[in-house]
C-alpha cells in the first residue's frame, strides 16, 4: 500500500522562527506535493516536485521554500515563520502528473506560529 | 479564473437516507474532476475521478458522481448513507490544458446520524 509519512506531526514555533517540515514517500512516485489546509479554503498547493533537485511553484508559494533531496524526501522550509502560516500541512505523492494519477496523502503536520 | 465551489459547508442526514454533495466548477476547457474524503483525524483519501467518457463514475466505498457539463457540476452521491460515511468531502478540479493546477473546494462536512 502507498505510504507517505510526515514529521513532525505537531509543531509550535514563534514568529520569525525557522521551521522544516519533512515528508517521505515509499511509493517510488515521481511527484511530491506540499499543501496547506485552512478553514474555508480547502487544500492549496504550495510547491511540488517531479524528482530530486526539481521544484515547481504552486498557487501559494510566498514565504515557503522547498527542497527535494531524493526521490523519497521532500522538505518544506519556513525561514521566517509568521502567524499567517499557522495551518495544517499535507504532503502527497503521485506516480505522474495529471488526471490518471491518484495522489496519496500523508497524515499532516499541524503548525502553530505564535 | 478556474475555481471550485462546494456551496454546503455542512450536511446532516439520517442513516439510510440518500446523500448528494454538491460541487460546481468554473473552467473553460475539459475538466478533470475528483472527490476526496477526509475522515476525522485522518488524511485525505481518493474516492473517484472523472476524466472523460461515462458521465457517471463509480468509486470506492459505494460512492458515485455524475458529471454534468450543462451546469458545470460534479455531485457526489450514495444511497443509502451509513454513519461511517461521516467525514469531510472535498471536490477538486484539475486543469487539462495550459499550466497544471489542482484546485480544491473548501469541503463539505457530512454528518450521518445513526
Amino acid at each position: 500500500e502507498a505510504a507517505v509519512t510526515q514529521s513532525p506531526r505537531n509543531k509550535v514555533t514563534v514568529t520569525g522562527g525557522n521551521v522544516t517540515l519533512s515528508c517521505r514517500q515509499t511509493n517510488s512516485h515521481n511527484y511530491m506535493y506540499w499543501y496547506r489546509q485552512d478553514t474555508g479554503h480547502g487544500l492549496r498547493l504550495i510547491h511540488y516536485s517531479y524528482g530530486a533537485g526539481n521544484l515547481q511553484i504552486g498557487d501559494v508559494p510566498d514565504g515557503y521554500k522547498a527542497t527535494r533531496t531524493t526521490q523519497e524526501d521532500f522538505f518544506l522550509l519556513l525561514e521566517l515563520a509568521s502567524p499567517s502560516q499557522t495551518s495544517l500541512y499535507f504532503c502527497a505523492s503521485s506516480a505522474g502528473l495529471g488526471g490518471s494519477y491518484e495522489q496519496y496523502f500523508g497524515p499532516g503536520t499541524r503548525l502553530t506560529v505564535l | 479564473a478556474q475555481s471550485v465551489d462546494q456551496p454546503d459547508a455542512h450536511v446532516t442526514l439520517s442513516e439510510g437516507a440518500s446523500l448528494e454533495l454538491r460541487c460546481s466548477y468554473s473552467y473553460s476547457a475539459a475538466p478533470y474532476l475528483f472527490w476526496y474524503v477526509q475522515y476525522p483525524g485522518q488524511s485525505l483519501q481518493f474516492l473517484l475521478k472523472y476524466i472523460t467518457g461515462d458521465t457517471v463514475v463509480k468509486g470506492t466505498k459505494g460512492f458515485e458522481a455524475e458529471f454534468r457539463k450543462s451546469n458545470s457540476s460534479f455531485n457526489l452521491k450514495k444511497s443509502p448513507a451509513h454513519w461511517s460515511d461521516s467525514a469531510k468531502y472535498f471536490c477538486a478540479l484539475e486543469t487539462s490544458s495550459g499550466s497544471w493546477q489542482l484546485i480544491f473546494g473548501s469541503g463539505t462536512q457530512l454528518t450521518v446520524m445513526p
